[in-house]
C-alpha cells in the first residue's frame, strides 16, 4: 500500500531538547510539506521542499528545521528555540500535477 | 497566493444537503480548488478538486462561478459520521509543490 507513515503517533520530551518527527513515504512524490496544528485551529505550514536538496520556510518555521536528502524522507527537527512545541505535526506530499495533498496520520508532540 | 474564509462552523441535522462556501477573492488563472475533510487526530483527507463549474463524485458536489472567486462544497443527506472539519485549499495548478496555505476550516456537526 503507498502511502505517508509519520512516527511515532506519539512523542514526549523535556523543555529545552531538540526531537525529531519522522516522515516517510513510498508514493514516489517530489513534493513534501510539514504542518503544524494546535486544538481547534486550521493548519499552519511550517516548511515544504519541492525537491531533494531544496526546501522552503513557511509561515512559521522560526524553531524548526528539515532536511531532504532523500526523496522519500522528510523529517522535521523541533529546536529549543521553539517557544510553544507542544501540538500535533502533520506531514503531506504532492504528486502530479493537480492531484490532491496525501497526508500522514501525524505525530502529537507534547513538551513538558 | 489566494486566502480563503470560509464560515468557523455550521450544524445540520441527518439527512439533510449541506453547503460550505469559500471566499477566494484574489484566486489567480493557475489555482485550483480542492476541499479536504479533517477528523480529530487524523490527517486531513481529499475529497473533491476542481477548476472550473461543477464537479461530482460519489461523495460530494463542487459549485465553482464564473468569477470563481467562491467555491461551494455541497455534500447531499449528512449523516452523524459526517461530523468533521472541512477546509478549502486554493494552489497553482501549475506549480507542483508550490507554497499551501489552508485556512481556519469549517467545523460541521451533524446532529440526529
Amino acid at each position: 500500500d503507498g502511502g505517508i507513515t509519520q512516527s511515532p503517533k506519539y512523542l514526549f520530551r523535556k523543555e529545552g531538547q531538540n526531537v525529531t518527527l519522522s516522515c516517510e513515504q513510498n508514493l514516489n512524490h517530489d513534493a513534501m510539506y510539514w504542518y503544524r496544528q494546535d486544538p481547534g485551529q486550521g493548519l499552519r505550514l511550517i516548511y515544504y521542499s519541492q525537491i531533494v536538496n531544496d526546501f522552503q520556510k513557511g509561515d512559521i518555521a522560526e524553531g524548526y528545521s528539515v532536511s531532504r536528502e532523500k526523496k522519500e524522507s522528510f523529517p522535521l527537527t523541533v529546536t529549543s528555540a521553539q517557544k510553544n512545541p507542544t501540538a500535533f505535526y502533520l506531514c503531506a506530499s504532492l504528486g502530479d500535477l493537480n492531484s490532491p495533498l496525501h497526508f500522514g496520520n501525524g505525530t502529537r508532540l507534547t513538551v513538558t | 497566493l489566494a486566502k480563503t474564509t470560509q464560515p468557523i462552523s455550521m450544524d445540520s441535522y441527518e439527512g439533510q444537503e449541506v453547503n460550505i462556501t469559500c471566499s477566494h477573492n484574489n484566486i489567480a488563472t493557475n489555482d485550483y480548488i480542492t476541499w479536504y475533510q479533517q477528523f480529530p487526530s487524523q490527517g486531513p483527507r481529499f475529497i473533491i478538486q476542481g477548476y472550473k463549474t461543477k464537479v461530482t463524485n460519489e461523495v460530494a458536489s463542487l459549485f465553482i462561478p464564473a468569477d470563481r472567486k467562491s467555491s461551494t462544497l455541497s455534500l447531499p443527506r449528512v449523516s452523524l459520521s459526517d461530523t468533521a472539519v472541512y477546509y478549502c485549499l486554493v494552489g497553482d495548478r501549475y506549480n507542483q509543490g508550490g507554497k499551501l496555505i489552508f485556512g481556519q476550516g469549517t467545523e460541521l456537526s451533524v446532529k440526529p
